[in-house]
């Protein structure tokens, strides 16, 4: 079955620090990745996503992903923490034709001034 | 556009109760989907509707039904609730099934069961 892993549920950088989040997925067969956002109290919103082409994704707020295959990693990162970036992220796969994604845990974004 | 749209926003119910959470969309979306939210878990697929007229079962869909209404609306009801079904409940929808596209989530039901 495929699965999702989000390397740590709680990341804490100060502002202006590197940002990277991790993810890995278990798939025979590349999937198309995405990574999600939550603010508190609130829906989730795509950041972005790799389906084909380009293994460097670029997304909103600076933020970019890494698909590298020969690791079944999609990390994401960003040069320069915001105190606005503070959240809930999501990596997610989808590889069937309904649509239907699977989502890692989470991990917690905490940006310290 | 309002997007998906979800109601009520927050509901408390007693164990054994019953309730209907609402979602729509006005994006002409053909693909929609009810996950849960727990703590640690991420987010967990119940039922999706792949098209209108047709649901399936996702990863946990114990003690849930729904109903695709039409294009615009797709139903979760819980019939007898559990406090083990205590959790925040997200709609979405997609473009279409494939899978490549972006889902766009609602904001939430937080549900709380005594």
């Amino acid at each position: 079955a495929q699965s999702v892993t989000q390397l740590g549920s709680h990341v804490s950088v100060s502002e202006g620090a590197l940002v990277l989040l991790r993810c890995n997925y278990s798939s025979s067969v590349p999937p198309y990745l995405f990574w999600y956002v939550q603010y508190p109290n609130q829906g989730l919103q795509l950041l972005l996503k790799y389906t084909t082409g380009a293994t460097l994704v670029k997304g909103i707020n600076g933020f970019e992903a890494e698909f590298k295959k020969s690791e079944t990693s999609f990390h994401l990162t960003k040069p320069s923490a915001h105190m606005s970036d503070a959240a809930e992220y999501f990596c997610a796969v989808s590889r069937d034709n309904t649509g239907k994604l699977i989502f890692g845990q989470g991990t917690t974004l905490q940006v310290k001034p | 556009n309002a997007g998906v749209t979800q109601t009520p926003k927050f509901q408390v119910l007693k164990t054994g109760q019953s309730m209907t959470l609402q979602c729509a969309q006005d994006m002409n979306h053909n693909s929609m989907y009810w996950y849960r939210q727990d703590p640690g878990m991420g987010l967990r697929l119940i039922y999706y509707s792949a098209s209108e007229g047709t649901t399936d079962k996702g990863e946990v869909p114990n003690g849930y039904n729904v109903s695709r209404l039409n294009k615009r609306e797709f139903s979760l009801r819980l019939e007898s609730a559990a406090p083990s079904q205590t959790s925040v409940y997200f709609c979405a929808s997609n473009p279409d099934r494939g899978s490549y596209n972006e889902q766009f989530f609602g904001p939430g039901t937080r549900l709380t069961v005594l």
